[in-house]
């Protein structure tokens, strides 16, 4: 139950295009869903959150679409750049919790 | 730079030894987490210190151990060490406890080879 599972493991997309990674949970008491973007020799840098009491959040070319009755999150990037390949992990907290569990990455190339 | 420090980046060493791994948090975060990056296994959490506390402990394996020391820097010490344990080894800071009201802030990570 403490599992999220991310989908693709890797993403190929071309510049200009959208980007869509998915993540599914099981544990409804997850309330707090980080993305990070990791870059190679980096470590992962926190990108943008949502809470459930939405359902979008966007930042920039980033947007994050939340289906709480799915239980399902996911990563829009808009008018992907070269400089947005990159690994994305999604992750998911409960109120409580000591720490954020993790999906497994997808690595994204955005071929120019 | 994100503020949080690990030492060293990389480290080779042969089976059976023993490391540490160090690791000083962003200027005020009380909290550090040890996570473990594998090509296989993604980002498994190993353990959370607060204030010189353990908090909370994931999936961390006997011959590892760590403590955060009262200047709140972070040691991870693995012994024993197998080709298995070969990973990259992140720590985080945050300023509370609670992960799930902050997010972390990481740090670039020990590349650990064991040969």
């Amino acid at each position: 139950q403490q599992q999220v599972k991310q989908s693709p493991q890797s993403l190929i997309v071309q510049k200009g295009g959208i980007s869509i990674i998915n993540c599914a949970y099981e544990n409804t008491a997850f309330d707090y869903f980080p993305w990070y973007q990791q870059f190679p020799g980096k470590g992962p840098a926190l990108l943008i959150a949502i809470r459930p009491d939405v359902s979008e959040k966007k930042e920039g070319r980033f947007t994050i679409s939340f289906n709480k009755s799915a239980k399902q999150f996911s990563l829009h990037i808009m008018d992907s750049q070269p400089g947005d390949s990159a690994t994305y992990f999604c992750a998911a907290s409960n109120q409580g919790a000591q720490k954020l569990v993790f999906g497994q990455g997808t690595r994204l190339t955005i071929n120019p | 730079d994100s503020g949080v420090t690990q030492t060293p980046k990389h480290l080779i060493t042969a089976t059976g030894q023993r490391v540490t791994l160090r690791c000083s948090p962003r200027s005020g975060d009380l909290s550090v987490y040890w996570y473990q990056q594998s090509l296989d296994q993604g980002l498994q959490f190993l353990i959370q210190y607060y204030n010189g506390e353990e908090r909370a402990k994931g999936n961390i394996l006997e011959r590892f151990s760590a403590q955060q020391f009262p200047d709140l820097h972070s040691e991870l010490n693995l012994s024993s060490l197998e080709l298995g344990d070969s990973a990259l080894y992140f720590c985080a800071s945050s300023v509370g406890s609670l992960a799930g009201r902050e997010g972390y802030t990481f740090g670039s990570g020990t590349r650990l080879t064991v040969v």
